[in-house]
């Protein structure tokens, strides 16, 4: 399967903690996404990292990629009760195929 | 800019019957994709359309089908309805083929199948 995983599948902090999540992958890629979904939303993407790339900011997301271990974490910092969600990473397919393989998600919630 | 939409939001069908979803993409967005996100199973694609060509295709049976128009709009089909069959189904456009362009999803329908 080309699905990758997020680790862990659910997270419990409180407000001003940081979270962070991870995610492993099986193929090759070129490039690996971050998205956030809201319960039973649609999914907003965050992020994208370039496979030549190790580290990508945006506001209080932090997000890293280590080719040779085949694996991605997004780090929220100073979380806040909004930032409660399920958070995916997201790869290209591969083989020719530029669909978006999902993992399973991990599922944040932040406690006021 | 409108974002992607989605109707209808939810729809309730009976087992046996077809169930019909629509998508409208971003102005701009040649690519739509189709996802089903049924309890606890994540994101499964379904179907990819660009250009009005069915590009890819998940492991799904014959009976989910769809199509993208003209105006790249696209609609998701699936008959004989089962109870699996009950989840939501996500809708993401993208600007172009290239997988370095993120998506942009919609709000999806919430089927429930009875």
């Amino acid at each position: 399967s080309q699905q990758g995983e997020e680790d862990p599948q659910a997270l419990s902090i409180q407000e001003g903690e940081n979270a962070t999540m991870n995610c492993s992958y099986k193929t090759s890629i070129n490039n690996l996404q971050w998205y956030r979904q809201n319960s039973g939303r649609g999914l907003v993407h965050l992020i994208l990292i370039r496979s030549n790339e190790r580290e990508k900011h945006s506001g209080r997301l932090r997000v890293t990629l280590d080719t040779s271990k085949k694996s991605s974490s997004l780090l929220i910092t100073a979380s806040r009760a909004a930032d409660t969600a399920s958070y995916f990473c997201a790869n290209p397919g591969g083989g020719g195929s530029e669909k978006l393989v999902f993992g399973k998600g991990t599922k944040l919630t932040v406690n006021p | 800019e409108a974002g992607v939409t989605q109707s209808p939001t939810h729809l309730i069908k009976t087992r046996g019957q077809q169930a019909t979803l629509r998508c409208s993409p971003i102005s701009g967005h040649t690519s739509v994709y189709w996802y089903q996100q049924a309890l606890g199973l994540g994101l499964q694609f379904l179907l990819w359309y660009d250009e009005g060509e069915e590009r890819n295709r998940g492991n799904f049976p014959p009976r989910f089908s769809g199509r993208q128009f003209p105006n790249y709009s696209s609609e998701l089909n699936v008959n004989a309805l089962e109870l699996e069959d009950s989840a939501l189904y996500l809708c993401a456009s993208s600007l172009g083929v290239s997988p370095y362009y993120g998506y942009t999803f919609g709000s999806g329908t919430r089927l429930t199948v009875v």
